[in-house]
């Protein structure tokens, strides 16, 4: 079956830092491959998606690539924020938004000023 | 236009007392999906539902667990006769159908004492 597995937590880093968050999967043919967020008492917000091979996602400074050879989707920022502070989520789904995500445990980033 | 609506946001039951989860799925979606998070674990898919229908139920536990989306009102996620291990926090997602971002909720935690 589809799995996900998620670099361990917490991470705490300082202001400005640069970030990465491992994530490898297991899935049979061509998921797509999802980042989201959760703030404290929030539900989860979707960061950004791949849809296939060697696409790369983006949004607020937060990169992943699709790589289909290592079966990754790490992501990355090259200047983090105290309001980035939150857990991290990588997921996967069959198809673009069809059906059930299957999800990582999570990461919680911690930034300290 | 508000997002995915759950409440109650935290839920206290006794074991053997019933749990009754409900989710208002954003205007225009048709599609909600139920997810459970257990302690230090990532989410967990457990049902797939459109309006009046249950179109994926693999992740649902056989017994105690149902879920329904009646034409009119909220998505119910019912859990009858609770014991310690399904504490958790239950979110749920919605979509205006299966191509497309699922929107998540808060999340419902449930404590089970």
């Amino acid at each position: 079956g589809n799995s996900v597995t998620q670099m361990e937590g917490p991470v705490t880093l300082s202001e400005e830092a640069f970030l990465t968050i491992n994530c490898t999967y297991t899935a049979t043919g061509y998921p797509s491959l999802f980042w989201y967020v959760q703030y404290p008492g929030e539900g989860l917000q979707l960061l950004l998606k791949a849809t296939k091979a060697d696409d790369k996602g983006s949004n607020k400074g937060f990169e992943a690539t699709y790589r289909k050879e290592t079966t990754s989707f790490h992501l990355e920022k090259g200047s983090v924020q105290v309001s980035d502070s939150a857990v991290y989520f990588c997921a996967l789904s069959r198809d673009f938004g069809n059906e059930k995500l299957t999800f990582g445990t999570g990461t919680r980033l911690t930034i300290i000023p | 236009n508000a997002g995915v609506m759950q409440n109650p946001r935290h839920l206290v039951r006794r074991r053997g007392q019933e749990a009754r989860l409900r989710c208002s799925p954003m205007k225009g979606h048709s599609h909600v999906y139920w997810y459970r998070q257990l302690p230090e674990e990532g989410l967990k898919f457990m049902v797939y539902l459109q309006k009046e229908n249950i179109i994926d139920e693999s992740g649902m536990p056989k017994e105690r667990f149902s879920a329904e989306f009646p034409k009119e009102g909220p998505s119910i996620l019912r859990i009858q006769q609770v014991v310690r291990g399904d504490s958790a926090a239950y979110f749920c997602a919605s979509s205006p159908g299966r191509e497309f971002e699922q929107f998540f909720g808060p999340g419902t935690r449930l404590t089970v004492l």
